[in-house]
């Protein structure tokens, strides 16, 4: 079991382009969540899918940002048109019934 | 909303002295607590889970209470040692969600000195 895999593990984008973030879950489970975590905020919530269907999407900034899960196997997380301020550490997971396991984490550097 | 506050940012102390890590919350539910610890450069892990038995959990010599009168869930640990320098969540889960997801609070940075 190699966890939560997630790539890159560092990105750096110029202004203005598009980031796109990956995720592999942990085989099997069925929730898979994406946090953004920053000094400043520290570890807030993006969004979940549940048996690869969107189920709350109340932490996405709403213009620039979106998330998929075409498969059980993967999700991603695009950015468009990044900006200074997307620069943090984007973490997905997944969980079991008992327990929620984290990536690494991609770091965005925009600059 | 729900929500975790962690009031202590940082934390510094000497090896062999104790650790208390607040944590309080706001639900309008029963929230399951949990504790996740974050080491440089790594995914944060699962350190402690609150129970509904009220049963107090251990992990690594590290133990929390979940207090619902104060709505608190304390992280303690009798002696720190170097290797709990570390970066430590509070987060609760609300019953209502169907799935585990996570309200964190701010974080709190923890460092052991020799």
């Amino acid at each position: 079991n190699a966890g939560v895999i997630q790539t890159p593990r560092h990105k750096v984008t110029g202004k203005g382009q598009e980031a796109t973030l990956w995720c592999e879950p942990i085989s099997g489970h069925s929730a898979v969540f994406w946090y953004r975590q920053t000094i400043v905020q520290g570890l807030e919530f993006l969004t979940y899918f549940r048996n690869q269907a969107p189920i709350d999407d109340s932490g996405m900034p709403k213009e620039r940002f979106s998330a998929q899960m075409p498969n059980q196997s993967h999700s991603t997380l695009k950015i468009q048109s990044t900006q200074p301020q997307d620069s943090a550490v984007y973490l997905c997971a997944s969980s079991s019934p008992t327990e929620v396991f984290f990536g690494k984490g991609t770091r965005l550097t925009v600059v | 909303g729900d929500s975790v506050t962690q009031t202590e940012g940082l934390v510094t102390l000497t090896e062999g002295l104790p650790v208390m890590l607040n944590c309080t919350y706001q639900s309008t539910y029963s929230p399951f607590l949990f504790w996740y610890v974050q080491h440089l450069n790594e995914a944060p892990k699962l350190l402690l889970k609150s129970f509904t038995d009220n049963k107090r959990p251990e992990h690594q010599g590290f133990h929390a209470t979940l207090h619902k009168s104060s709505s608190s869930f304390h992280l303690q640990k009798s002696s720190a040692q170097l290797s709990d320098s570390a970066l430590y969540y509070c987060a609760l889960s609300p019953p209502s969600s169907g799935s585990w997801q996570l309200i964190f609070g701010s974080g709190t940075q923890l460092t052991v000195m020799p």
